[in-house]
């Protein structure tokens, strides 16, 4: 099936940096990825679909100018939170739409720990 | 997209066959069933998505009632490798999103 990897597997940054999540197709070309979180023992919520070569759709409640998303290839998406803060602590995972039927294929998700 | 209902936990012995249930009783015609499983700190696998008939591949089964209100995905062989978060989710044809519900927590017991 289609392989999607992130990177990295976790960070842990200070409280006000920015932080950049990678997403990549390994052996597809993905026009639309898609960005989730998700807390401890809770549901993944979408945050915005990502769309190569325009502008991502951010879901209602997501802050934009706080996570800047970038779909410059076929083969890659990225995440930055900037200027983190501890509740941005979360786990981050991306998808990527595969096939006629659009199914999804997850990557194993970054975890994200902001001190 | 149609909700979906499932029990929040289901525990089931190592060997034997795990149903795990969903309700859809809101599906519209053109919507498919996908289920989907999340094994702690990773990203939800796929395993498997019908429309009316029932389907099978190397994973699971999945049935689908003949009035499309609710389905069951079964894993024919449980192993504890299969203790995860399994989610239903209903979605339209064309819809490329995903809302994922809570979905059940299988344990498999030695």
């Amino acid at each position: 099936g289609a392989v999607v990897s992130q990177h990295p597997s976790r960070v842990i940054c200070k409280s006000g940096t920015s932080v950049k999540i990678e997403c990549r197709s390994l052996d597809f070309q993905a026009t639309t990825m898609f960005w989730y979180r998700q807390f401890p023992k809770k549901s993944l919520m979408l945050m915005a679909t990502s769309n190569e070569g325009s502008k991502a759709t951010y879901e209602q409640g997501v802050e934009k100018d706080k996570f800047l998303i970038n779909h410059a290839s076929l083969t890659l998406s990225t995440l930055t939170v900037t200027s983190a803060h501890p509740e941005d602590s979360s786990f981050y995972i991306c998808s990527a739409l595969v096939g006629a039927d659009y199914e999804q294929y997850f990557g194993p998700g970054t975890r994200l720990t902001v001190t | 997209d149609a909700k979906t209902t499932q029990p929040p936990s289901m525990d089931c012995a190592e060997g034997r066959a795990a149903n795990l249930p969903c309700n859809h009783s809101t599906i519209s015609g053109n919507e498919y069933v996908y289920w989907y499983r999340q094994i702690h700190s990773q990203g939800p696998q796929y395993i498997i998505h019908g429309l009316k008939n029932n389907e099978t591949n190397e994973m699971a089964s999945l049935i689908i009632t003949e009035d499309r209100k609710s389905s069951t995905l079964i894993l024919p062989h449980a192993t504890l490798r299969d203790t995860a978060v399994y989610y239903c989710i209903v979605r339209g044809f064309g819809n490329e999103k995903l809302t994922f519900g809570t979905g059940t927590r299988l344990t498999i017991i030695p």
